[in-house]
């Protein structure tokens, strides 16, 4: 089975800016989650989508935002960039049902807001 | 907010040698993940340990779990140089879907 695939790798962008980071989950997963890696706060999580739906949100500020396509890739946008976003953004994906299980991380995109 | 912390914050070992790491959480758990990152990528899943485990092994890795204490341990046998990476653990507080983690020990492997 291929694994979580994210792209781009990586990106960069000025303040006030937009970006849209994209994540394909484990075939058969139907969940995806986002994860926010800074040397500051570590590893936080964002979001989570389940069948298309947000299922758990992070604390986050609105600027943040996802979806979930019918095959369960998964998009998340950040809306007026600021410096303090620059991070590692991580993708997670599992089954989604029953007990939680197992989650699979992607690559990562690094981004860096200038 | 972190789940829990791991220590130590980092370890520097003779290859050889082995490497253990601990992880502290605040809540009740189903599970508890550890995974592993080298520098700048992404995480690797290394072993999932039910709260109704208490060790679990996985090649050179043996895992332990006390819930009464809310720790974990990583113990890595015989490590090597590629072993140089970022140590995290994560859980589900109870039954989330989603993972809070530790704040992670980087360890060093000298060859």
């Amino acid at each position: 089975k291929a694994g979580v695939t994210q792209t781009p790798r990586y990106l960069i962008k000025t303040r006030g800016q937009q970006v849209t980071l994209s994540c394909s989950p484990i075939s058969g997963h139907r969940s995806v989650s986002w994860y926010q890696q800074t040397p500051g706060q570590g590893l936080q999580f964002l979001f989570e989508y389940f069948s298309e739906t947000q299922r758990n949100k992070g604390n986050f500020p609105g600027r943040f935002s996802g979806r979930q396509f019918s095959n369960s890739r998964s998009e998340m946008n950040v809306s007026t960039l600021e410096l303090g976003d620059s991070a590692l953004y991580l993708c997670a994906s599992w089954t989604g049902q029953g007990a939680s299980d197992t989650q699979y991380f992607g690559p990562g995109t690094r981004l860096t807001v200038l | 907010s972190q789940q829990g912390e791991e220590d130590p914050q980092a370890l520097s070992i003779q290859e050889g040698e082995n490497a253990t790491m601990n992880c502290s959480y605040k809540t009740s758990i189903n599970n508890l993940q550890w995974y592993r990152q080298n520098s700048g990528r992404g995480l690797v899943h290394l072993i999932l340990i039910r709260s109704n485990e208490r060790e679990k092994h996985s090649g050179r890795l043996r895992v332990t779990l006390d819930t009464s204490k809310k720790s974990s341990s990583l113990l890595i046998t015989a490590s090597r140089a590629a072993d140089t990476a970022s140590y995290f653990c994560a859980t589900d507080r109870g039954g989330a879907n989603n993972l809070f983690f530790g704040t992670g020990t980087r360890l060093t492997v000298i060859p």
